[in-house]
């Protein structure tokens, strides 16, 4: 149990389809991250939240849209997504910016 | 720009035997250095981290990395390694400066235990 809790787990979506991942920590963390991880590559940061402010966006397509309506949830909107799109999406919070960064277990996210 | 470099993306070792997983960072300011491990099918979990205070950094489940500015090294080591230490690791460095906490991780090194 790492306090942040992501859902659903796995995610099979058609490229027209639209759906959101949650995100929802349990530490009173005041900030909440989104992070891209593929296959044989870096875990890619996409974006940061800092007191529901986005402080972060990095050069992510416009096709994810994250929301952070308070500072235990934050969700990624998803529509019209690639192929590449595939990949594991991991959350993670921080107590503050510069503190370590606390992850949850990831969706797995299929694009058909 | 701040960069790590994970040598070797899979080690692997017999139960019991020592555990090294190299990382090398580039950083023209002092760096702020973690380990990261992930668990088949889970997020990543946190073993320690370098904050420019003992260059010797001892970390969760046994695992230690000293930070030898030197070599630009951030090594990860185990004495005895035990079954439960197979999963994936990740070195990673803070950029320096602005207000987003923003890590840039490496590749990754999948580790293996053999019985």
């Amino acid at each position: 149990e790492t306090g942040v809790t992501q859902t659903p787990r796995h995610l099979v979506m058609g490229m027209t389809n639209k759906k959101s991942l949650k995100c929802e920590q349990h530490l009173g963390h005041n900030a909440m991250y989104w992070y891209k991880q593929s296959a044989k590559k870096p875990l890619e940061l996409m974006f940061v939240y800092s007191l529901e402010e986005r402080v972060e966006n990095n050069s992510v397509p416009s096709r994810f849209s994250p929301e952070c309506p308070n500072s235990s949830h934050l969700f990624l909107h998803l529509h019209t997504l690639q192929p590449e799109d595939s990949a594991l999406y991991l959350c993670a919070s921080s107590q503050e910016l510069n503190q370590p960064q606390h992850f949850g277990d990831g969706t797995r996210l299929s694009i058909l | 720009a701040q960069s790590v470099t994970q040598l070797g993306s899979h080690v692997s070792v017999s139960e019991g035997a020592l555990v090294l997983l190299r990382c090398n960072y580039s950083s023209s300011v002092p760096p702020y250095l973690f380990w990261y491990v992930q668990y088949p099918n889970q997020g990543l979990q946190l073993l320690l981290k370098y904050t420019s205070a003992a260059t010797l950094v001892k970390g969760i489940n046994g695992f230690e990395a000293e930070f030898k500015k030197s070599e630009t090294s951030f090594h990860l080591t185990k004495p005895s390694a035990h079954m439960s230490d197979a999963a994936e690791y990740f070195c990673a460095v803070r950029v320096y400066g602005g207000a987003t906490n923003k890590l840039i991780f490496g590749t990754g090194t999948l580790l293996a235990v053999q019985p």
